[in-house]
């Protein structure tokens, strides 16, 4: 079965440190987001991209970059941790135009 | 700007009564209307969608109605049940609606009382 999949579940790092949170989609999807969730925020959208080699800005970018080398991965940056990025993280993906966002399961990070 | 508002931000029924969380967005244009459940450690998972060429949609205990005039949508539980105890939250397309984004409400906290 086609599935969406984010690693690591859970991650501490460091102020000042780089982290990638990665994922995989076996959709085959073009359209792929990265949100963060907070308490009393709902779901941000940090960074998307509609196909390789394509990526664009979210409402809450700065600080986290992303690239597209191929259709299945999205990974996600965070250049250098900040407290502030302490957060859930959710990979989703979909199909072009206006289609389901499916979700993984999120990556946990603390920065300390 | 665009905006999704979702009420209430908790709410507590006993089991076998009905749920009822509404949604209200900003955009004339939005044509799609994602509900998702997130039970607790997981990812949001859809639920019920609709299309704004419908103004009901119904699958087992869940259904959405749409009030396109009013620019509110709404996800109608029927007979809960504890396992429907999760965080629910509404969505709309973030303009222009081809582009795929979607605006989340802020999400509904929902307890089931066995």
């Amino acid at each position: 079965d086609a599935e969406i999949t984010q690693s690591p579940r859970h991650k501490i790092t460091e102020t000042g440190r780089q982290v990638t949170l990665a994922c995989h989609q076996t959709w085959n999807h073009n359209n792929m987001f990265w949100y963060r969730q907070d308490l009393g925020h709902g779901l941000r959208l940090i960074h998307y991209s509609y196909g390789v080699q394509d990526t664009n800005k979210g409402e809450v970018s700065d600080g986290y970059s992303v690239s597209r080398s191929n259709t299945e991965d999205l990974p996600l940056t965070l250049e250098s941790a900040a407290s502030s990025q302490t957060s859930v993280y959710f990979c989703a993906s979909s199909g072009t135009g206006l289609e389901t966002q499916y979700f993984g399961p999120g990556t946990r990070l603390l920065v300390l | 700007g665009e905006n999704v508002e979702q009420h209430p931000s908790t709410l507590s029924v006993q089991e076998g009564d009905s749920a009822v969380i509404k949604c209200t967005y900003s955009d004339s244009a939005s044509n799609y209307f994602p509900w998702y459940k997130q039970e607790l450690g997981k990812g949001p998972q859809l639920i019920i969608d609709i299309r704004s060429n419908v103004g009901e949609k119904k699958d087992q205990r869940i259904a959405v109605t749409l009030n396109k005039t009013a620019k509110h949508f709404s996800l109608h539980i029927t007979e809960t049940q504890p396992e429907d105890s999760a965080v629910y939250f509404c969505a709309a397309p973030q303009a222009p609606s081809n582009t795929g984004k979607l605006i989340f409400g802020q999400g509904t906290t929902l307890q089931v009382k066995p």
